[in-house]
């Protein structure tokens, strides 16, 4: 049972658009989201955060949506850099205060020059 | 480098044979997780320890694998008679109570069993 999903593999913008990163979960009881960026040969990298107590959360150019009626996030980078390509993982803890993540699929980002 | 580190960064080896991979956290961080990739997926965890007791392990973990932080430092996940379906990235993630779930990952070791 996947309760994290990522529906896109892949996506490609160009330097300088936004990029946007869907995310999806099943469970409601998740109440705090988290995103995580991976380089190859690197381990992940945390990103930015949400609370469900909020629906958004912004740090510099990443914005992260919450929309807990649709079970629904997602993560909005403006203006993309080449240097933001790279795989996003969203991720929720499975209980509070345990650091459990459960892990999307992830979505390879592309920034074109 | 104060960052999380493991070791091997890549290990090849036959079925049915032992592996041992080493995990050293920051220093300051009490929690210390392993996950497992596969290719295409996210991250899955295995297990996590807070100092040297380990609190939880998943399903996943068979009774192959064995995980252990002797002095509540660093961390090592042994797998007894491997199988191609070892075959992943395992990833080592430590913490610190001002919150558990941002997490510092390593590198991560490449298993590939032939």
């Amino acid at each position: 049972d996947q309760q994290v999903k990522q529906n896109s593999p892949s996506l490609s913008v160009q330097e300088g658009r936004i990029s946007i990163l869907n995310c999806d979960y099943t469970n409601s009881m998740f109440d705090y989201f988290l995103w995580y960026k991976k380089y190859p040969a690197e381990g992940p990298t945390f990103l930015i955060s949400i609370s469900s107590i909020k629906d958004k959360n912004e740090d510099g150019r990443f914005t992260v949506f919450l929309n807990k009626s649709a079970k629904h996030l997602s993560l909005h980078i403006v203006p993309s850099q080449p240097g933001d390509s790279a795989v996003y993982f969203c991720a929720a803890p499975s209980s509070s205060n345990t650091g459990k993540l459960i892990f999307g699929q992830g979505t390879t980002l592309q920034v074109k020059p | 480098d104060t960052g999380v580190s493991q070791d091997p960064r890549h290990k090849i080896t036959k079925r049915g044979q032992n592996v041992t991979f080493r995990c050293d956290p920051i220093s300051e961080h009490n929690r210390l997780y392993w996950y497992r990739q596969t290719l295409g997926q996210g991250p899955e965890f295995l297990t996590y320890f807070q100092n040297e007791a380990q609190l939880e392990k998943s399903r996943l973990l068979s009774d192959r694998f064995s995980a252990e932080r002797p002095k509540g430092s660093f961390s090592t996940l042994e797998i007894q008679r491997t199988e191609q379906g070892d075959s992943a990235m395992y990833l080592c993630a430590t913490a610190s109570g001002s919150s558990y779930n941002e997490q510092f990952f390593g590198p991560g070791t490449r298993l590939t069993v032939l």
